[in-house]
């Protein structure tokens, strides 16, 4: 059974730093496509970041670029994902998700995330 | 980028059928696939729409999805409504490495 288990969140100051982990059990990590979205209280869902298999390729949402790096270790089965210059519009719970690929891509594991509290 | 709309809320009777629409602001619907997302109170997201018209195994029939050229938009439809099937229903596309949720519908069985 696939299961992602996130790590990491809590409360931090505007302009802090926080770094979550992701970590993977039930899959081989290193076949798939990962990715972090996430939600601020009572709002909808936000897509963050993707990166490749390999680590090769990583993309971000437009509202976290330059502020976030999306990083994995294959031989750990952990992705991770640092937050510089934390805003508190940056306040949401923190998925992570296996990107899958048949004829399209999709995320078909999530993890049950983790909360992230930017407040002074 | 584009944006996905979605209606804020819906609201059916058990039993009866509902169709949750989601439009494109711009690009062809049919460019990209659509996949839907249903998220109850308090956990995360599951699939049960992908690729436009595809259920994973698990998501009964009364499930389906389809995509409108003419109107660019995807629709939900739900069959046969259980009191289970309240939740928050997100629709989802991606293009040029920008990957857009619609804003959610919420679901209410009543």
């Amino acid at each position: 059974e696939v299961q992602l288990v996130e790590s990491g969140g809590g409360l931090v100051q505007p302009g802090g730093s926080l770094r979550l982990s992701c970590e993977a059990a039930g899959l081989t990590f290193s076949n798939h496509w990962m990715t972090w979205i996430r939600q601020a209280p009572g709002k909808g869902l936000e897509w963050v970041s993707n990166i490749k298999r390999d680590g090769s390729e990583k993309y971000y949402g437009d509202s976290v670029k330059g502020r976030f790096t999306i990083s994995r270790d294959n031989a750990q089965n952990s992705l991770y994902l640092q937050m510089n210059s934390l805003r508190a519009e940056d306040t949401a719970v923190y998925y992570c998700a296996r990107l899958i690929y048949n004829n399209g891509y999709h995320w078909d594991y999530w993890g049950q995330g983790t909360l992230v509290t930017v407040s002074s | 980028n584009f944006m996905l709309t979605q209606p804020h809320s819906v609201s059916e009777s058990p039993g009866e059928t509902v169709t949750i629409s989601c439009t494109r602001s711009s690009g062809d619907i049919a460019n990209n696939y659509v996949q839907w997302y249903r998220q109850r109170p308090g956990s995360s997201p599951t699939t049960v729409i992908y690729e436009d018209t595809q259920r994973p195994s698990g998501v009964p029939d009364r499930f389906s999805g389809s995509i409108d050229r003419s109107s660019n938009s995807a629709s939900l439809t739900i069959s046969g409504l259980k009191t289970e099937d309240e939740a928050d229903y997100y629709c989802q596309s991606y293009a040029d490495n920008n990957w857009m949720f619609g804003g959610g519908t919420k679901l209410t069985v009543l």
